[in-house]
């Protein structure tokens, strides 16, 4: 099976700008959940959807972050304005069943962002 | 709020068996416990899952005691390439809630 698309791989905006992320999850999986990985540590959750609702957002910086998800199946993630702070990897994952669940988390392979 | 408590960093050699053990004393009746390892520059990648006793697959070993209030993740023989991040997982449940934090995880470095 195709795994978990991300994209961009890399990007580069100085602070104050915008950028977004985009996640195409494993086809069929019901749960989408976004991660942001600082260097040096663990992944940290930001926000987990059910199909296309949100079930979790409680770690989301709402003032400068915001994530969709269109028809239960791609997903956007969205930083406006960007701060220096940001700098990190952004991770997709998908897992198949409904939460709680304990069927395996399946990640793409992130976007790195850099602000400047 | 990461659940689980693992060693920071191991070091090991070729050939030798690793095992890295995670500590989840409040782990909720109904976890699971997964194990993921993570590459530079790559998403974690699944490794094994496990509720009780033990669990083997082609890669590794999980072993669970009957308290489940701890694991032990069982790498046999390990190659260079095995240097990864090895990270374990239980569920978090507040309130309606069910997320799966990452801690900080285990750095093993295999040596030739």
């Amino acid at each position: 099976e195709a795994g978990v698309a991300q994209s961009p791989r890399y990007k580069i905006i100085e602070k104050r700008q915008s950028v977004a992320f985009w996640c195409n999850p494993i086809s069929g999986h019901a749960t989408l959940y976004w991660y942001q990985q600082i260097l040096g540590q663990g992944p940290k959750l930001l926000i987990q959807f059910q199909n296309n609702g949100v079930v979790d957002d409680s770690q989301l910086p709402k003032d400068r972050f915001s994530a969709e998800r269109l028809k239960g199946v791609d997903s956007t993630l969205k930083i406006q304005p960007a701060k220096l702070e940001d700098s990190a990897v952004y991770l997709c994952a998908s897992s198949l069943g409904d939460i709680p669940d304990n069927s395996p988390l399946h990640f793409g392979n992130g976007t790195r962002l850099t602000v400047t | 709020l990461a659940k689980t408590t693992q060693p920071i960093s191991m070091d090991s050699y070729e050939g030798q068996e690793v095992n890295i053990t995670c500590s989840h004393n409040n782990i909720a009746t109904n976890d699971y416990i997964t194990w993921y390892q993570q590459f530079p520059s790559q998403g974690p990648r699944f490794i094994i899952q496990g509720y009780k006793t033990k669990v083997t697959n082609e890669v590794a070993s999980l072993f669970i005691p009957a308290d489940r209030k701890s694991s032990t993740l069982s790498l046999p023989r390990v190659s260079l390439s095995d240097t990864a991040v090895y990270y374990c997982l239980v569920g978090d449940q507040r309130d309606s809630s069910y997320k799966l934090i990452f801690g900080s995880g285990t750095r093993l470095l295999v040596r030739p």
